[in-house]
């Protein structure tokens, strides 16, 4: 069956610090993938799209790997704050339609 | 700019009773429109989506439908809420295969 995991527990980090999350996918050939960010009560935000081409994506901060070999993607968080504590969510899109992952609920400790 | 506005923010609704949310899109014209359902816990699951006026396609049988009237309105209804109608329901919109644009969700409690 289809399936995509994310860090079955939640990811406590200290401020300063790379936070990685990751998503794990099977029976899926993704088209392509993202990662939205959702606070409680609100609905997701885009943050990132990476292609089934491309190895690795950049934004500020923000830094995707995608390995369709291992079927995962990696999401970096560089010098994390406070305010990037949230839940992060991996999209595939196989060409017909999204599958979102459950989540991985980050905190930045101060 | 492009914006979605979704309502009401939270509703509590009796078993039996009807169900109607709205979602409205700015700014763009012709988009895919999706609804979405978040339980606690678990991830996001497509409801219905459309990619035009009065094309609904849907994902889950289930006890909610959904139309299309204009071409920037997308409205999720029931006839009669079960409990397991309770959820985060969340409007989303996509121009082409990029990224969703989310609404802010509408948190619905049936009692």
């Amino acid at each position: 069956s289809q399936k995509i995991e994310q860090n079955s527990e939640a990811l406590n980090i200290q401020e300063g610090k790379t936070a990685t999350l990751t998503c794990n996918y099977t029976n899926y050939s993704p088209a392509y993938l993202q990662w939205y960010r959702q606070d409680p009560g609100r609905g997701p935000v885009f943050l990132l799209l990476i292609r089934e081409n491309e190895k690795e994506k950049r934004k500020e901060r923000l830094k995707v790997t995608f390995d369709t070999t291992l079927k995962q993607s990696l999401f970096h968080i560089t010098a994390s704050q406070p305010a990037d504590s949230a839940t992060y969510l991996c999209a595939l899109f196989t060409g017909n339609q999204f599958y979102f992952g459950t989540g991985t609920s980050l905190t930045v400790i101060p | 700019s492009q914006t979605i506005h979704q309502w009401p923010a939270t509703l509590v609704q009796p078993v039996g009773s009807p169900l109607s949310l709205e979602c409205t899109v700015e700014g763009t014209s012709n988009p895919n429109l999706y609804w979405y359902r978040q339980a606690a816990g678990r991830g996001l699951q497509l409801l219905f989506y459309s990619v035009g006026i009065g094309q609904i396609s849907s994902e889950v049988p289930q006890n909610l439908s959904a139309s299309r009237p204009q071409d920037r309105q997308f409205i999720l209804s029931s006839k009669k809420l079960l409990l397991s109608d309770s959820g985060f329901y969340l409007c989303a919109w996509s121009v082409g295969t990029y990224g969703y644009t989310f609404g802010s969700g509408t948190r619905l409690t049936v009692v």
